[in-house]
């Protein structure tokens, strides 16, 4: 069965700091995984995806991703933290052949002047 | 990408009472999902919306509680029946569109009071 575990439930972080959330999967094969964010009383909004292409993967606002097979994680970072980064994240397994997302528990990012 | 509405945006709703949530895509597609956020939680998957068959629901949630339709390729409601309090959440829909990637509607925000 597939699974993920965000391995932190708060981050906070200083205006203009790198951003990490940590991510851990399980999966009896090769998965496929991706990062959402869910900023206040919004939706949720697709960040980045691994489709078993290249493992560093890069999305939207600044954001990157990377999957190491031999961890089990895939972690997402960002450079330099901006106000706005402020949300929820999502890391999410989704099961083979089926559409069917497993979500993480979410990381909560706070973002610090 | 798919463009999903979802209706109504949220409700106040007293319990025993039943309450159906609509979703439209702009285009037609196979699959439909349903999610539930409940407050300060993750997502959970309700069911799986196929157009032309019964919809497939996860452990824990049962058609009596959760009655689905999906009459056509670009339109699907859920039903959250005889409410309690319980049943305060978020209601998403969602649908995949190619290499894996899903979208999510804005939600439902359901208090029943």
């Amino acid at each position: 069965a597939q699974s993920v575990t965000q391995l932190d439930s708060h981050v906070s972080v200083s205006e203009g700091t790198p951003v990490l959330l940590r991510c851990n999967y399980s999966s009896s094969y090769s998965p496929s995984l991706f990062w959402y964010v869910q900023h206040p009383n919004k939706g949720l909004q697709l960040l980045l995806k691994y489709t078993s292409a290249a493992t560093l993967v890069k999305g939207i606002n600044g954001f990157e991703a990377e999957f190491k097979k031999s961890e089990t994680s895939f972690h997402l970072t960002k450079p330099s933290a901006h106000m706005s980064d402020a949300a929820e994240y999502f890391c999410v397994v989704s099961v083979s052949n089926t559409g069917k997302l497993i979500f993480g528990q979410g990381t909560t990012l706070q973002v610090k002047p | 990408s798919a463009v999903i509405s979802q209706k109504p945006s949220r409700d106040i709703c007293q319990r025993g009472t039943s309450l159906t949530i609509q979703c439209q895509v702009d285009s037609q597609v196979t699959m439909m999902f349903w999610y539930r956020q409940q407050p300060g939680q993750s997502l959970t998957l309700i069911a799986t919306a196929n157009q032309g068959s019964e919809a497939t629901y996860e452990s824990g949630f049962v058609i009596d509680k959760f009655p689905i339709s999906r009459p056509n390729l670009t339109f699907s409601t859920l039903t959250v029946s005889n409410m309690s309090p319980e049943d305060s959440s978020i209601y998403l829909c969602s649908v995949p569109t190619g290499l894996e990637t899903q979208y999510f509607g804005p939600g439902t925000r359901l208090l029943v009071l």
